[in-house]
C-alpha cells in the first residue's frame, strides 16, 4: 500500500512569492496534519484537518493556509514568502482523531526561499 | 518555550551494545508519547509509543520507559545495529486536547560497526 505522498520534493522560490504544497494521505486516512521542520529542530505543527475541516492550528502567521479536499488530499499554501520559511514541510496522515492514533509522515517537501 | 526536550544532540554506540535516548517534557497535560526515527531525505518513521497509564512498552529491540513523576522518557535499543543510525525524535501530545504532536529537537544516533 502506498504511504503518504507529497509533491513537489524540492522547490526554490524567491522572497515575496507564493507556494502551494500537496499531500495525499494513506488510503482510508481522513486526517491530515502539516508540520514545518527547520534545520536542527524537530517538526513544528502548522495545521490539522479532518473531514475537510480545520481541527487545529499552530503558532504560524496568517500567511500560512491550508485546505482538505473531498478525497482527503490536502494543500498547504504560504504567501509572501520570507527567507525564514525555508524548511522541510512534512505532511502526516492518520485514520481519524482517536487519542492513540499514530500519525504517519510523508517524505516532505524541501522549500528554499532566496 | 520548549515543552519537549532532547538534551543530547548526538550519541555514538558500538554495534551490539545498548543505545539509550532520553527525552524530558514540561507540559503536564501530555499523556501520550511517541518515538520517531528519521533518515536523511525521508520523513519520520513511527517506532513505538506509550500512554501515561503505562511505564513501559516493548516492541522487539525497542523499549520505551516513562517516568511520569520526573516527566522523563527514554528509548532503549538492544542490541544496536548499524542500520539504527538515524535521528530519533521524541514527540508528545494530550489525549484529550489537540491531536497535534509536539516534538523534541532530535538526537542523532551513530552505531559503529
Amino acid at each position: 500500500d502506498a504511504g503518504v505522498t507529497q509533491s513537489p520534493t524540492h522547490l526554490i522560490k524567491t522572497r515575496g512569492q507564493q507556494v502551494t504544497l500537496r499531500c495525499s494521505p494513506i488510503s482510508g486516512h481522513k486526517s491530515v496534519s502539516w508540520y514545518q521542520q527547520v534545520l536542527g529542530q524537530g517538526p513544528q505543527f502548522i495545521f490539522q484537518y479532518y473531514e475537510k475541516e480545520e481541527r487545529g492550528r499552530g503558532n504560524f502567521p496568517d500567511r500560512f493556509s491550508a485546505r482538505q479536499f473531498p478525497n482527503y488530499s490536502s494543500e498547504l499554501n504560504v504567501n509572501a514568502l520570507l527567507l525564514g520559511d525555508s524548511a522541510l514541510y512534512l505532511c502526516a496522515s492518520s485514520p481519524g482523531l482517536a487519542a492513540q492514533e499514530t500519525q504517519y509522515f510523508g517524505p516532505g517537501t524541501r522549500l528554499l526561499v532566496l | 518555550d520548549q515543552q519537549v526536550k532532547q538534551n543530547s544532540p548526538s550519541l555514538s554506540v558500538q554495534e551490539g551494545r545498548i543505545s539509550i535516548l532520553n527525552c524530558d517534557y514540561t507540559n503536564s497535560m501530555f499523556d501520550y508519547f511517541l518515538w520517531y526515527k528519521k533518515y536523511p531525505a525521508e520523513g519520520p518513521t513511527f517506532l513505538i509509543s506509550i500512554s501515561s497509564i503505562k511505564d513501559k512498552n516493548e516492541d522487539g529491540r525497542f523499549t520505551v520507559f516513562l517516568n511520569k513523576s520526573a516527566k522523563h522518557l527514554s528509548l532503549h535499543i538492544v542490541p544496536s545495529q548499524p542500520g539504527d543510525s538515524a535521528v530519533y525524535f521524541c514527540a508528545a501530545r494530550s489525549m484529550t486536547g489537540r491531536r497535534a504532536l509536539t516534538f523534541g529537537s532530535g538526537t542523532r544516533l551513530q552505531v559503529q560497526p
